[in-house]
């Protein structure tokens, strides 16, 4: 079946330092790509995504891009924040079609702490 | 509402008891879903519904679990004569619709963490 899986945790880095992420996948289709992020006390929320291979989703400083040909989708950014300290999470979906659904199949995720 | 509601937001039952957990998705969304976390993992799909109708169940794990939405609005799961190893962060989210591009945004509610002992 489909499966995600993400770089060990966890992650401790100093404010305004390079972060990398890393995700590989296993899928039988073409599925979409997320990075969701989940801060203390709260739901996971859409950090970021990428529908098709070679594809780019950036948001908030966060960029990860589609690559069909290593099936990864690694999550940088260049400078990070103490408020960018959570857990982040990698996740797929399969396409079915006219009935889709968002039936994620999620990383073991990974925490993220940022020192000022 | 503002944002995906989910209550109670701790449940601590003895084994044996059954336990209904309930979401109350963001106005207007079509689709619900349950996913289930457990502790240092990622979520794992549960159930999910467009409007009233359960359209894929297949990770409930066995028919002690089962899930409603029968107005296609609020959603209760249900957990029968609860086990220890049911014990987990159960979440709750919603989507506007369902395209079939797999992009549509969920929405996560804060979940509710069961406990059996």
């Amino acid at each position: 079946g489909d499966s995600v899986t993400q770089m060990e945790g966890p992650v401790t880095l100093s404010e305004e330092a390079f972060l990398t992420i890393n995700c590989t996948y296993t899928a039988t289709g073409y599925p979409s790509l997320f990075w969701y992020v989940q801060y203390p006390g709260e739901g996971l929320q859409l950090l970021l995504k990428a529908t098709k291979a070679d594809d780019k989703g950036s948001n908030k400083g966060f960029e990860a891009t589609y690559r069909k040909e290593t099936t990864s989708f690694h999550l940088e950014k260049g400078s990070v924040q103490v408020s960018d300290s959570a857990v982040y999470f990698c996740a797929l979906s399969d396409d079915l079609g006219l009935m889709g659904a968002q039936k994620l199949v999620f990383g073991q995720g990974t925490r993220l702490t940022i020192n000022p | 509402g503002a944002g995906v509601s989910q209550s109670p937001r701790y449940k601590v039952t003895k084994r044996g008891q059954d336990v209904a957990l309930r979401c109350d998705p963001i106005s207007g969304h079509v689709s619900l879903y349950w996913y289930r976390q457990a502790l240092g993992q990622g979520p794992e799909f549960l159930t999910y519904f467009n409007y009233e109708a359960q359209q894929d169940k297949s990770g409930l794990p066995n028919d002690r679990f089962s899930a409603e939405r029968p107005e296609g609005s609020i959603s209760t799961l249900t957990i029968q004569r609860t086990e220890q190893r049911d014990s987990a962060m159960y979440r709750c989210a919603s989507s506007f619709s369902f395209n079939g591009q797999g992009g549509e945004k969920l929405f996560f509610g804060s979940g509710t963490q069961l406990s059996v002992l």
